[in-house]
């Protein structure tokens, strides 16, 4: 079945770039997905990408697709304290429902 | 984006009672409602797939007969806990299918 991967933490400062990673095995995928978290908080979608693109970018928002890795990652510049969260990669093959990864909680640090 | 929306957002009952939670698509028909379910500090699960107008598809694991599900229209779905327990306690999230998914903001289930 599929499986989707990430890190569980990370720490940056204020002001950094943060990357956080993700990893899935079904190569079928058609849409990869970031959302964040906040504590006590539904989903807000953060942005996506078409499996057959390599990147996208959203205004502090990057998204790099190594398909061939399958390998996922969100950069986001210039991080700030209200970036702190939790995030989720998920990925959806047709109309399935998403498999999510259990998700990176990002500290930003003053 | 399209709206989806959940009630109750929080609800706190004691144990054997049932629960039910309303998932509504605003502003969209979705044929399609997925349930998920959140542990604390895990990630989000798939429960069941709902569609309109026929039963529900359940994930291995989950059970039918507790977790009762409903969609009689292309904008409401509902879930039943039904006899509540403990370890029912969780954040459950629906999500409306239309073109991409969008997700309701949830629904935090305490049971006593």
């Amino acid at each position: 079945g599929e499986d989707v991967e990430q890190s569980l933490f990370l720490s940056v400062r204020e002001g950094d770039s943060s990357v956080i990673n993700c990893t899935y095995t079904d190569s079928s995928s058609t849409y990869l997905y970031w959302y964040k978290q906040e504590p006590g908080a539904g989903l807000q979608l953060l942005t996506y990408i078409f499996s057959n693109m390599d990147m996208k970018q959203d205004q502090r928002l990057t998204v790099l697709l190594n398909k061939k890795d399958k390998h996922l990652s969100l950069r986001i510049a210039d991080t700030q304290t209200g970036d702190s969260a939790i995030y989720f990669c998920a990925e959806q093959t047709g109309r399935r429902a998403l498999t999510f990864g259990s998700g990176t909680r990002l500290q930003v640090q003053p | 984006g399209a709206v989806v929306s959940q009630h109750p957002s929080r609800v706190i009952c004691k144990s054997g009672t049932s629960v039910k939670i309303e998932c509504r698509s605003l502003d969209f028909q979705a044929t399609t409602m997925f349930w998920y379910r959140q542990f604390p500090k895990q990630s989000l699960m798939l429960m069941a797939t709902s569609n309109e107008g026929s039963k529900a598809t359940y994930e291995q694991g989950v059970e039918k007969d507790k977790f009762l599900i409903n969609h009689a229209s292309l904008t409401l779905s509902t879930l039943t806990v039904t006899s509540a327990h403990p370890e029912d306690s969780s954040f459950y999230i629906c999500s409306g299918f239309l073109n991409e998914q969008f997700f309701g903001p949830g629904t935090r289930l305490t049971v006593l």
